[in-house]
């Protein structure tokens, strides 16, 4: 069974553009989660998704948005990029939102300028 | 509360040796607590987790013990190898219930330790 996949690895943008990520989970998973690392920050939780419902959000401002379509697939979007938006961004999947075990992707290097 | 607290940052065990990384947490809702390893480059890969009904889990060289009543939890990695390098990450997450039924929430993460072991 093919794991979580991000698009694109790598990105770089400049400050005051936007950027859409995109996670494809694990064939079956239904819950989609976001999470973002950096080396001051750690790993910090963005946002879930479940049947197309953002299910539960982290501490990050409205620039940070999601979405999940009918295939589970995900995207999320940065809008207005700061230098401080630079990281990996982090999919993780897992079955529903009734299990506990998440798997993730490679995640996707964002670098602002 | 809803601090995970890792240490070592770093750790450095010879091949052979055993590497422990330690947890400890405030929230007494989590009740799952997963260990992720991490290579340069790559996403965290889960390696073993537990649940607070049960004091230590063993998988492989891998093992995980719980105290409860401490509120800690900690990673052994019996005889280390080169291979083992990499950054660990220990996490914990809850239930709670909203209108789908019970959830999982997310996964608080403690802040890494990068473990080098040296052949």
């Amino acid at each position: 069974k093919a794991g979580v996949t991000q698009t694109p690895r790598y990105l770089i943008k400049t400050r005051g553009q936007q950027v859409t990520l995109s996670c494809s989970p694990i064939s079956g998973h239904r819950s989609v989660s976001w999470y973002q690392q950096t080396p001051g920050q750690g790993l910090q939780f963005l946002f879930e998704y479940f049947s197309e419902t953002q299910r539960n959000k982290g501490n990050f401002p409205g620039r940070f948005s999601g979405r999940q379509f009918s295939n589970s697939r995900s995207e999320m979007n940065v809008s207005t990029l700061e230098l401080g938006d630079s990281a990996l961004y982090l999919c993780a999947s897992k079955a529903g939102p009734g299990t506990d075990t998440q798997y993730f992707g490679p995640g996707t290097r964002l670098t602002v300028l | 509360q809803q601090q995970v607290k890792q240490s070592p940052q770093s750790l450095i065990v010879q091949k052979g040796g055993i590497s422990i990384i330690n947890c400890a947490y405030e929230n007494t809702a989590f009740d799952y607590f997963p260990w992720y390893q991490q290579f340069p480059g790559k996403g965290p890969a889960l390696l073993i987790a537990i649940r607070p009904d049960v004091s230590e889990k063993k998988e492989g060289r891998f093992t995980i013990s719980f105290n409860k009543s401490a509120k800690q939890f900690s990673l052994h990695i019996m005889d280390s190898q080169p291979g083992d390098s990499a950054t660990y990450f220990c996490a914990a997450s809850s239930q709670f219930l909203n209108a789908g039924g019970t959830s999982y929430g997310k996964l608080t993460f403690g802040q890494g330790t990068i473990l080098t072991v040296h052949p």
